[in-house]
């Protein structure tokens, strides 16, 4: 079975620097799919990105960049210039290729993101 | 709104009780999922339905009966809960395969007392 290891349960950073979000997981496949989703107060899950394993470029939406390690199993979240609307939970995920998708999600634990003003 | 509706949004009721949650979208996605949310734990995913059709069930106990009328559809019966269920509980729904990803629900915030 996979697992999803976020080692940090909340980070803080000054609004518009640059925070890192840690992950890493555990599988023995070699085609799979990575997210990371945002969980603000609203309690929705909103997908910030996602990376395809097979990939090896890594995969960016504006301020928000993955650094993606597949041989260490590590996928971190980077997120520039930090806004105060950045505050929120948030989990890393992984999904295996194979089963069609129908299996969805296993999630992390989530760190908690503190924008200081 | 995202296109997956949950409600009630809280819910509070005593472990005697029966209720239902509901989940609705549409968004032509033929696969809809129940998660569960619990403080300081990974979200658990308890139930898959493909097409109407249940097709994963992660060793959820039996006072959760999920039912999928339809594919735009699907509910999460409780009854006999015990307060450790007391949780967020999420919806979501997507293609098969999932190329576009997932959309969630706001959840449903049970307290059982």
């Amino acid at each position: 079975a996979q697992t999803v290891t976020q080692s940090q349960p909340e980070m803080s950073v000054q609004e518009a620097e640059t925070v890192t979000l840690s992950c890493t997981y555990d599988t023995s496949e070699s085609d799979y799919y990575l997210f990371w989703y945002k969980q603000p107060p609203s309690r929705q899950m909103i997908l910030v990105i996602r990376q395809e394993a097979y990939k090896q470029q890594n995969a960016t939406e504006n301020r928000f960049s993955v650094n993606f390690q597949k041989a260490a199993k590590s996928f971190s979240l980077k997120i520039s210039d930090s806004q105060l609307g950045d505050a929120a939970m948030y989990f890393c995920a992984y999904r295996s290729r194979s089963g069609g998708g129908a299996d969805g999600l296993t999630f992390g634990k989530g760190t908690h993101l503190i924008i200081q003003p | 709104e995202t296109g997956v509706t949950q409600t009630p949004r809280h819910l509070v009721m005593g472990m005697t009780n029966k209720k239902s949650l509901k989940c609705e979208q549409h968004l032509g996605h033929n696969a809809m999922y129940w998660y569960k949310q619990s403080a300081k734990k990974p979200l658990e995913l308890m139930f898959v339905y493909n097409f109407k059709e249940q097709t994963e069930n992660n060793s959820v106990p039996s006072r959760f009966s999920p039912e999928c009328p339809n594919s735009s559809h699907l509910f999460l019966h409780l009854h006999t809960l015990q307060p450790e269920d007391s949780a967020l509980y999420l919806c979501a729904s997507s293609h098969l395969p999932p190329l576009d990803g997932y959309t969630f629900g706001s959840g449903t915030r049970l307290t059982v007392v």
